[in-house]
């Protein structure tokens, strides 16, 4: 089955500073999320992006299919963005079935 | 538009007891998806309804788990014979096209 990487695997940074996270997937995906689970363990929405580049806020993402990779920028981060970020891909082959990552843990402190 | 809701949210039980999640979909939401989470790592696929087929099952989901969507709105998801394996954060999705939003989980706690 198709396999995903996240990197790195933990983050910590101070207020106010910018990151970048990555993720790789070994073969051809017809969807890619990324998701921020809060402490309660809720999974939510940050991104819907198979290809392209999306922007909300101090968050933007971008997928090169191609590649096979994802990039999630954080930008100007704060406390309330600490958390698990995951990447979730939809394989070629599945209707159904997302794959996520290991998660990259962020902690931003004040 | 009320989000994916589940229930219970907490669940702890003995060994050898059978379990009983349930899952209410998006309103509209004809596809509706089971992962399981263990701690410190991603959520793990276990089955995807389209209506009220079951069209892909995991090999994680065993014997002792069924899950159904008998009118292709809620969903229920029961676990026979609980073994301490089993506890997990049980986490219900559903969609409309291929995004997929998630409900807020039901923790298991099997003692």
């Amino acid at each position: 089955g198709i396999q995903v990487e996240q990197s790195p695997p933990d983050l910590i940074l101070q207020e106010g500073a910018n990151s970048t996270l990555r993720c790789n997937f070994s073969d051809s995906v017809n969807n890619l999320q990324w998701f921020h689970q809060n402490p309660w363990g809720q999974l939510i929405n940050l991104f819907y992006i198979p290809s392209g580049t999306k922007q909300n806020g101090r968050l933007s993402a971008t997928t090169v299919a191609t590649e096979r990779y994802s990039l999630l920028y954080i930008s100007s981060s704060q406390t309330t963005d600490s958390g698990v970020y995951f990447c979730a891909v939809l394989g070629g082959t599945s209707y159904g079935k997302l794959t996520f990552g290991q998660g990259t843990i962020l902690t931003v402190h004040p | 538009d009320t989000g994916v809701s589940q229930d219970p949210r907490h669940k702890i039980t003995k060994r050898g007891q059978n379990v009983t999640f349930r899952c209410d979909p998006i309103s509209e939401h004809n596809r509706l998806y089971w992962y399981r989470q263990t701690l410190g790592q991603g959520p793990e696929f276990l089955t995807y309804f389209q209506n009220e087929a079951q069209l892909e099952k995991s090999r994680l989901l065993s014997d002792r788990f069924s899950a159904e969507r008998p009118k292709g709105s809620f969903s229920t998801l029961e676990i026979q014979r609980t073994e301490q394996g089993d506890s997990a954060m049980y986490l219900c999705a559903s969609s409309l096209t291929t995004e997929q939003y998630f409900g807020p989980g039901t923790r298991l706690t099997v003692t």
